[in-house]
């Protein structure tokens, strides 16, 4: 399977500032990554897909400009969380689609616990 | 609307046994069954995926999927130790890479040494 990195691990910010997560697919190129959230004992919510070279596609109910992703190039996606709050204090996990393009196949980084204070 | 039903545990059994976890869904559209292994401070690992109804069996997993009543399975046997973490179940519409991925809340697994 392919190998996913994020960073930050974690991160503790202040209300109001902004926070970049990167995502990286380090041993092949991918065209389509996805973001989930994972808030505590709750499912993995797909927030978006993220596709290189054009403009993610986000889920209903997901503020694009609050969470900003550029897939600027086939080995990285970055969210970043704008004007942070405490109720955005979650579990952010980034996937990659595999190289067959199947849904089933995508591989995921090990999340990034965010904490907003 | 899209939404999996997972029973999310802790289920505590002793070493050896035989475990059944299990997810229900309402949305019939889906095709695609995963069942996805994490654990503590990591990213889920694909274990199993089941295309429609049927089982499918990889040593001592079985998934189990059953589209007329919603309701898939995951069996483990001769569970270890190692076996301890959070198994969620996933489903998606269509083999398509666009198609994003529904969870369950994942069931909270604890194999007793």
């Amino acid at each position: 399977g392919a190998v996913v990195s994020q960073h930050p691990s974690r991160v503790i910010c202040k209300s109001g500032t902004s926070v970049k997560i990167e995502c990286r697919s380090l041993d092949f190129q991918a065209t389509t990554m996805f973001w989930y959230r994972q808030f505590p004992k709750q499912s993995l919510m797909l927030m978006a897909t993220s596709n290189e070279g054009s403009k993610a596609t986000y889920e209903q109910g997901v503020e694009k400009d609050k969470f900003l992703i550029n897939h600027a190039s086939l080995t990285l996606s970055t969210l970043t969380v704008t004007s942070a709050h405490p109720e955005d204090s979650s579990f952010y996990i980034c996937s990659v689609l595999g190289p067959g393009g199947f849904s089933y196949e995508q591989y995921f980084g090990p999340g990034t616990r965010l904490t907003v204070t | 609307q899209k939404e999996v039903e997972q029973d999310p545990g802790p289920l505590s059994v002793p070493e050896g046994a035989i475990v059944s976890l299990n997810c229900t869904y309402s949305n019939s559209a889906f095709q695609y069954f995963m069942w996805y292994r994490q654990y503590s401070r990591k990213g889920p690992e694909l274990l199993m995926y089941t295309y429609s109804s049927g089982n499918k069996e990889d040593g001592r997993f079985t998934a189990q999927v059953d589209k007329s009543s919603k309701y898939i399975s995951l069996f483990i046997r001769d569970s270890q130790p190692s076996d301890s973490a959070t198994y969620l179940c996933a489903m998606s519409e269509s083999g398509g890479g666009a198609d994003g991925l529904t969870f369950g809340k994942g069931t909270h697994l604890i194999i007793q040494p």
